[in-house]
């Protein structure tokens, strides 16, 4: 039954080591989000896919990078992850966008140490 | 771009009151507004949302209102229980697209 799957559900990496998260949806979605949020924060986000239009938000920071070879999978890429990229991130997806539901994942936990 | 505010930023009510839940919004081509809840530890989850050509819309012990004039839309909650007690955020999508911007989010508590 699950629609939008996030993995890992935990990720414990080092200071400087890149690190991979991955989502992929069964819902057959043409939009694809990442969020970072932070404790006591509403999600951030980071940048979306229209089909295979990518999308970044201005402040995002270079060191994130995003890829999605396919309708059902994307992922998000940490090249140089800092202390202060040590956040939960969300996939979420929505059938055509901002007027429609946007259906999150179970988010992964990143820890930097 | 959207501006989405929310008010108060916590709030507490006894088992049994209402909460009212306020959001305000800057663009006025938004023509979207949904409400997430997000309990500790768990995703946000949609549990009403709003179009642009309607004013109210009720699920049970959930409404919301749309105030398009004022800009503003709000999140009613009634007969509160404690599994109420969450983070809700409220959204808008910045004119004509495929985003969300979300508010700073609320934190409800709900006394047994």
């Amino acid at each position: 039954d699950a629609m939008v799957i996030q993995n890992p559900r935990y990720q414990v990496t080092q200071f400087g080591k890149p690190v991979t998260l991955s989502c992929s949806q069964t819902l057959n979605h043409n939009v694809m989000y990442w969020y970072q949020q932070k404790s006591s924060q509403a999600p951030k986000l980071l940048f979306h896919y229209y089909d295979k239009d990518f999308n970044n938000e201005a402040d995002t920071p270079d060191n994130f990078q995003s890829r999605r070879p396919n309708t059902s999978f994307c992922f998000l890429d940490i090249r140089s992850p800092g202390l202060g990229d040590a956040a939960m991130y969300l996939c979420a997806t929505s059938s055509s966008g901002g007027t429609d539901t946007q259906y999150f994942g179970p988010g992964t936990r990143l820890t930097v140490l | 771009g959207e501006n989405v505010e929310q008010h108060p930023s916590t709030l507490s009510v006894q088992e049994g009151d209402s909460a009212v839940i306020k959001c305000t919004y800057s663009d006025s081509a938004s023509n979207y507004f949904p409400w997430y809840k997000q309990e500790l530890g768990k995703r946000p989850q949609l549990i009403i949302d709003i179009r642009s050509n309607v004013g109210e819309k009720k699920d049970q012990r959930i409404a919301v209102t749309l105030n398009k004039t004022a800009k503003h839309f709000s999140l009613h909650i009634t007969e509160t229980q404690p599994e109420d007690s969450a983070v809700y955020f409220c959204a808008a999508p910045p004119g004509a697209n495929s985003k969300l911007t979300f508010g700073k989010g609320i934190t409800l508590s709900v006394r047994p």
